[in-house]
């Protein structure tokens, strides 16, 4: 089976810092990778995918430059989170894509509880 | 924009007492539609992919079935261990992310 590992599952930092967050795909190579947020009784919002060898894409309202993407191979990207605050406390959840077109399967990490004091 | 409706928000149910979860979506040109299980603090975890309407698909106590609408998740004769939230999500575009409902919550008692 597919396998992704997320680390670390919990941090708290202080405001101001940066913590990052790193998400492999460990039986497979991911065609594309996808970061996620969660905050309590809410959907997983998706914040940017993330391809190999090329920029990430954001969606809509997510700072680029606060929330740094890095997709160094096809088994690895991490997200960094830059200047933390309080309001960027929250659940991070990375999946990674094994597939392509119309047969694609999306496998989660175990997700990162960041908190920021 | 994409929209995803989960209903009802939390279920409490006796052992073996089966039941659905519902589904509701807008999206153009649904790619596929997925249902995973989350445990709390955890990621979530793959169950299902539904392409066309008129699918179904089984895995042990879990069938879902989709409409050009929405998605019904059926749960029968559950277990204790089937206590989770249940997320809907679709997927539009071949490269593009998934878009997830709230979840329903699902607690079966013993």
């Amino acid at each position: 089976g597919a396998v992704v590992s997320q680390h670390p599952s919990r941090v708290i930092c202080k405001s101001g810092t940066s913590v990052k967050i790193e998400c492999r795909s460990l039986d497979f190579q991911a065609t594309t990778m996808f970061w996620y947020r969660q905050f309590p009784k809410q959907s997983l919002m998706l914040m940017a995918t993330s391809n190999e060898g090329s920029k990430a894409t954001y969606e809509q309202g997510v700072e680029k430059d606060k929330f740094l993407i890095n997709h160094a191979s096809l088994t690895l990207s991490t997200l960094t989170v830059t200047s933390a605050h309080p309001e960027d406390s929250s659940f991070y959840i990375c999946s990674a894509r094994k597939g392509l077109g119309t047969t694609v399967r999306d496998t989660f990490g175990s997700g990162t509880r960041l908190t920021v004091v | 924009e994409d929209q995803v409706t989960q209903s009802p928000e939390a279920l409490r149910l006796q052992e073996g007492e089966s039941s659905s979860l519902n589904c509701s979506y807008t999206v153009s040109g649904l790619r596929g539609l997925f249902w995973y299980r989350q445990d709390p603090g955890k990621g979530p975890e793959f169950l299902f992919t539904l392409y066309s309407a008129g699918e179904e698909k089984e895995k042990e106590r879990l069938k879902a079935t989709l409409t050009k609408k929405e998605s019904f998740l059926h749960i029968t004769a559950p277990k204790p261990e089937d206590s989770a939230t249940y997320l809907c999500a679709v997927q539009r575009g071949g490269a593009d992310g998934l878009t997830f409902g709230k979840g329903t919550h699902l607690i079966i008692q013993p």
